[in-house]
């Protein structure tokens, strides 16, 4: 089972620069996130989607664009590169009723030079 | 909105002793909380969740977690570490049912000594 899939694993960026992080998952899951992780401050929520075609915005949105046009695929865009978005990126998602049970993939090694 | 605060940032135990990992949270109504572990490069992976039917829960790999509401804490542990446990350890809450977005601690990394 591939669960959630996430793409490219690691990524080296110059200011300014835009790129977009995949994510794709095969468990048919309504709910799917992103969250970026920081040494000392755990996960922060950036965008989150209830089903295709909605999302919204978590704690820290700003730089990120999402979409969600089918229920496999959540991308991640940054805009214009910045050295404060160095991070790691992780995408999750979760099924309708299962508050909590998130299912991450492997992360995305964000470098913003 | 939620929060919850982990106590210690970093844990060291010797192989076969108590790993106890705090966390304590703020909630004005009861809360699902969570703990999740993160194996070094690896995303993370629930442990276990209290969703208010019972106090003491029980997880994989043998740990379990205490809700006391009087104390709003949510402590994990685990009788006897094993060098398997090292990983990082991170406590969530969510606000109520349906609500998929958890806010997470900053996170308490496990070293276990041989």
């Amino acid at each position: 089972n591939a669960g959630v899939t996430q793409t490219p694993k690691f990524q080296v960026l110059k200011t300014g620069q835009s790129m977009t992080l995949q994510c794709a998952q095969d468990m048919n899951h309504e709910y799917m996130s992103w969250y970026r992780q920081d040494p000392g401050m755990g996960l922060r929520l950036i965008h989150y989607s209830v089903g295709a075609g909605i999302t919204d915005q978590g704690e820290v949105p700003n730089g990120y664009n999402v979409s969600r046009s089918t229920t496999e695929d959540f991308p991640l865009r940054l805009l214009s590169a910045a050295p404060s978005q160095t991070s790691v990126y992780f995408c999750a998602s979760s099924d309708r009723g299962a508050t909590g049970e998130l299912f991450f993939g492997e992360g995305s090694r964000l470098t913003v030079l | 909105a939620q929060s919850v605060t982990q106590l210690g940032s970093h844990v060291s135990v010797s192989e076969g002793a108590l790993v106890l990992l705090r966390c304590n949270y703020s909630s004005s109504v009861p809360p699902y909380l969570f703990w999740y572990v993160q194996y070094p490069n690896q995303g993370l992976q629930l442990l276990l969740k209290y969703t208010s039917a019972a106090t003491l829960v029980k997880g994989i790999n043998g740990f379990e977690a205490e809700f006391k509401k009087s104390e709003t804490s949510f402590h994990l542990t685990k009788p006897s570490a094993h060098m398997s446990d090292a990983a990082e350890y991170f406590c969530a809450v969510s606000d109520e049912r349906g609500d998929y977005k958890l806010s997470f601690g900053a996170g308490t990394t496990v070293t276990v000594r041989a």
